[in-house]
């Protein structure tokens, strides 16, 4: 059971815009940054969005983050067969003093 | 270009001891965190632990304390998991990550740990 709640999975067609969500408590997404990663099939977890909207050079602007209170989102417009991936949500926590990771949400393109 | 370049895969058996490594490479391996993270076949990211290169200062997460021990030698630009005696339950990809200013910007490509009888 993981500390960040996210779906399972998600898809959409190519073009479509997709947001995941992710959702946690006072003491991890309420007062600390979201990151966001990207793990493509058979690689090592890539960072894709920090401090709940910035993107590291390279990551195209398609993707995006957003937080509200105890919850944050992902959003990838303009899907592409490539962004097929599980993406991860991830905070610090303050109660458990670490960072904490949601359960993953498998991004299907269909 | 910053690189985390951990050791190759391992298969043990259930008892046995293993260190797994993590060297960083095209940046200076100091006054840094160095995580680890487990992911079990199919399952999701776990938070294993932290270490401060610069003192040492070690985190252990609630779930792998007293399991793993997380070490670094500076002198050579990396870091350490170990295990006294592994479990089948130990089998897994084990990821090491920087983490820079909040979050984790640089991944190692993970080592695999395979433990059977």
């Amino acid at each position: 059971q993981s500390v960040l709640t996210q779906p399972p999975s998600a898809s959409g067609t190519p073009g479509q815009r997709v947001t995941i969500s992710c959702s946690g408590g006072g003491s991890n997404i309420g007062s600390n940054t979201v990151n966001w990663y990207q793990q493509l099939p058979g690689t090592a977890p890539k960072l894709l969005i920090y401090s709940h909207n910035q993107r590291p050079s390279g990551v195209p602007d398609r993707f995006s983050g957003s937080k509200s209170g105890t919850s944050a989102s992902l959003a990838i417009s303009g899907l592409r067969a490539e962004d097929e991936a599980d993406y991860y949500c991830e905070a610090w926590d303050d109660s458990l003093n670490g960072p904490v990771f949601g359960g993953g949400t498998k991004l299907t393109v269909l | 270009e910053v690189q985390l370049v951990q050791s190759g895969a391992e298969v043990k058996k259930p008892g046995e001891s293993l260190k797994i490594s993590c060297r960083g490479s095209g940046y200076r391996f100091t006054n840094q965190w160095i995580g680890w993270v487990r992911q079990m076949p199919g399952k999701g990211l776990e938070w294993m632990g932290i270490i401060y290169l610069g003192d040492s200062d070690t985190r252990y997460s609630p779930s792998f304390q007293g399991q793993v021990t997380i070490s670094v030698d500076k002198s050579i630009n990396t870091a350490f998991l170990q295990w006294s005696s592994l479990k089948a339950s130990d089998t897994a990809i084990y990821y090491c990550a920087r983490r820079e200013a909040g979050r984790l910007d640089v991944w190692g490509t993970g080592t695999t740990v395979t433990v059977s009888s």
